[in-house]
């Protein structure tokens, strides 16, 4: 069984400052982790996978996330927030064992004040 | 590609009425997925398909949902009748099989369903 957990629902920062927002995941055989970006009234896009290759995966828009095995962890950071960053954020993970599904998180939404 | 397609993007119906909500997955994605999204209960996966063929429903609320793949590039959501609960926003997904571990999902745009 997977899951993933993302401690936080609601994150609040100012534009210009750190962006961390967490993700934990539990699998029983080495992940495949996600991070989908959904913005006002859009779908799910996708911001930035871990697929076993490097641990420190960067993705669009200046986001990055590190793969921490001994933590179980896949937290998603941008150095300097932007007004545009405001948004929902969803974890994810799979597993070859899980073929095609992904367990979502219940999603952070990221707020940036001015 | 043009992506995954949803229609409509918005339905607003009334309570008692036939809803049907469509999708259009990428060209050679054989593995299609339907998503709710509500407030209060966040992101849930409805049904799946594979090659066309539903493979689990357990996330279907009851029987007034049903979902249909008739061919590779075309599936409906219906719901019969529709009830005000039932006003979400819904989302199609889909991915390829081939290594699809690692290319995750591509979503449609959603439909938004307000049911008065």
């Amino acid at each position: 069984a997977q899951s993933v957990t993302q401690l936080g629902s609601h994150v609040s920062v100012s534009e210009g400052a750190l962006v961390l927002l967490r993700c934990n995941y539990s699998s029983s055989v080495p992940p495949y982790l996600f991070w989908y970006v959904q913005y006002p009234n859009q779908g799910l896009q996708l911001l930035l996978k871990y697929t076993s290759a490097a641990t420190l995966v960067k993705g669009i828009n200046g986001f990055e996330a590190e793969f921490k095995k001994s933590e179980t962890s896949f937290h998603l950071t941008k150095p300097s927030a932007h007004m545009s960053d405001a948004a929902e954020y969803f974890c994810a993970v799979g597993s070859f064992r899980a073929g095609n599904m992904l367990t979502f998180g219940g999603g952070t939404r990221l707020m940036v004040k001015p | 590609d043009a992506g995954v397609i949803q229609s409509p993007r918005h339905e607003v119906t009334e309570m008692g009425q036939e809803v049907t909500l469509r999708c259009k997955p990428i060209s050679g994605h054989d593995y299609l997925f339907w998503y709710r999204q509500t407030m209060m209960r966040g992101l849930e996966l409805l049904i799946y398909f594979n090659n066309n063929v539903p493979i689990d429903d357990s996330g279907m609320p009851e029987d007034r949902f049903s979902a249909k793949m008739p061919n590779a590039s075309f599936s409906t959501l219906k719901i019969q009748p529709s009830e005000p609960r039932d006003s979400a926003v819904y989302f199609c997904a889909s991915s390829p099989s081939q290594g699809a571990q690692g290319n995750g999902y591509t979503f449609g745009s959603g439909t938004r369903l307000t049911v008065v």
